[in-house]
């Protein structure tokens, strides 16, 4: 069966640390990959994409790789702050569907101060 | 720009009444998808409309029907609602061309009662 998974509901790490969020699926085969953050009650808010033919992406303190060998995705947060802490959710793209995407449950990662 | 607005914020029905839920998109996108985000879960893709018509549809039953009018704003119809209903809806806009990231509401929380 298809199934997307994030490594845990939730990670707590100390601040200025790495955080690293893991992203498995089975059974798809997207053309592309995106990380969201959310905030409680709020809507997602897209942070980085990753296409199949591209191993890592880098924007400012965030970081993704994409194996799809491995059928996964690593996103990383470097120097983290409390203000990084959010829930972020990887999206899968499908191919033929459009901007369509199917989300994992999501990590809700805290960074203590 | 106003980015992806969504009317109501809050809405509290009774089991059995029908509600309509509403977007905007952000200034210049043609696409709209909706998902149903129920607590502790990722985004659940609904449908996408595109050029006025439904273009793709998730594994929702019948009582959740859509519009898109020709300014590209668009409508969540459910009828009949059930308590299992209650959840976030986010409306997304993006552009038809594909690999581009989605623009998420702050989203319509739903309670059914």
């Amino acid at each position: 069966s298809q199934k997307i998974e994030q490594n845990s509901e939730a990670l707590n790490i100390q601040e200025g640390k790495t955080a690293t969020l893991t992203c498995n699926y089975t059974n798809y085969s997207p053309a592309y990959l995106q990380w969201y953050r959310q905030d409680p009650g709020r809507g997602p808010v897209f942070l980085l994409l990753i296409r199949e033919n591209e191993k890592e992406k880098r924007k400012e303190r965030l970081k993704v790789t994409f194996d799809t060998t491995l059928k996964q995705s690593l996103f990383h947060i470097t120097a983290s702050q409390p203000a990084d802490s959010a829930t972020y959710l990887c999206a899968l793209a499908l191919r033929n569907y459009g901007q369509n995407f199917v989300f994992g449950p999501g990590t809700r990662l805290s960074v203590l101060p | 720009d106003a980015g992806v607005t969504q009317s109501p914020t809050h809405l509290i029905k009774t089991r059995g009444q029908q509600v309509t839920l509403r977007c905007s998109p952000k200034s210049g996108h043609d696409t709209v998808s909706w998902y149903q985000q129920a607590l502790g879960q990722g985004p659940q893709f609904i449908f996408q409309y595109y050029e006025e018509e439904e273009r793709q549809r998730g594994n929702f039953p019948d009582r959740f029907s859509g519009h898109q009018f020709p300014n590209y704003s668009s409508e969540l119809n459910v009828n009949a609602l059930l308590l299992g209903d209650s959840a976030l809806y986010l409306c997304a806009s993006s552009l038809s061309s594909e690999n581009t990231e989605a623009f998420f509401g702050q989203g319509t929380r739903l309670t059914v009662v």
